[in-house]
């Protein structure tokens, strides 16, 4: 099973900054790699697949890059609707799909 | 727009059985492959079962294999999770998902429904 480790778990940063979370593979995992958006008492919303496509409706500043075993989600300015927790989740070797423990992003 | 809801949740004893169901419209459902993913309260995501659009494979985590079934009724639009010998940890609201262009990724989620096993 491969394991999924994200850093940091919390990520305090102001308004209008750029935000910067990584996920971590314990193998290569290609680009096959997405990453969820959580707000409390919702349902996760995928923000990226492929490692750096952004699903429909999803806004521009939201990106991601990365491949192998290091992935980065970048906000590029935080909204105030962008506080919430982000997973990330590999889809290369499974099953069993695996996510990461998550990133809360918060207010500083 | 794709919508999803779940039903069938609910308190139950250690033990016993409940089915969870998923309605799904505004998409051609058996076009698509199905998952159950699940959060335990306060928790992260933790993924339970896939099942092809036609219904022809399955696939569980570890920790359900051999007491949760997932099924599919394209003639109804519904997703089911038979669960069966349920546990204190299977306590968790439970989601289910369509699956992305490619089945490994979740393109779109219901809100969940919550099941409570508790004597």
């Amino acid at each position: 099973e491969i394991v999924m480790t994200q850093s940091p778990a919390t990520l305090s940063v102001s308004p209008g900054e750029r935000a910067t979370l990584s996920c971590r593979a314990s193998q290569s995992v290609s680009s096959s790699l997405a990453w969820y958006q959580q707000k409390p008492g919702q349902a996760p919303r995928l923000l990226i697949y492929g490692a750096s496509t952004t699903a429909p409706g999803i806004p521009a500043r939201f990106s991601g890059s990365g491949s192998g075993t290091e992935f980065t989600l970048t906000i590029s300015s935080l909204q105030s609707e962008d506080f919430a927790l982000y997973y990330c989740q590999q889809y290369n070797n499974w099953p069993p799909l695996t996510f990461g423990g998550g990133t809360k992003v918060e207010i500083k | 727009q794709v919508q999803l809801v779940e039903s069938g949740g609910g308190v139950v004893q250690p033990g016993r059985s409940l089915r969870l169901s998923c309605a799904a419209s505004g998409f051609t459902f058996s076009s698509y492959g199905m998952h159950w993913v699940r959060q335990a309260p306060g928790k992260g995501l933790e993924w339970v079962a896939v099942i092809s659009y036609d219904g022809s494979n399955k696939y569980y985590a570890d920790s359900v294999k051999g007491r949760f079934t997932i099924s599919r009724d394209n003639s109804k639009n519904t997703l089911y999770l038979q669960m069966n010998s349920l546990r204190v940890e299977d306590t968790a609201v439970f989601y289910c998902a369509k699956c992305g262009l490619n089945w490994g990724f979740l393109g779109s989620w219901g809100q969940g429904t919550l099941v409570t096993v508790s004597s």
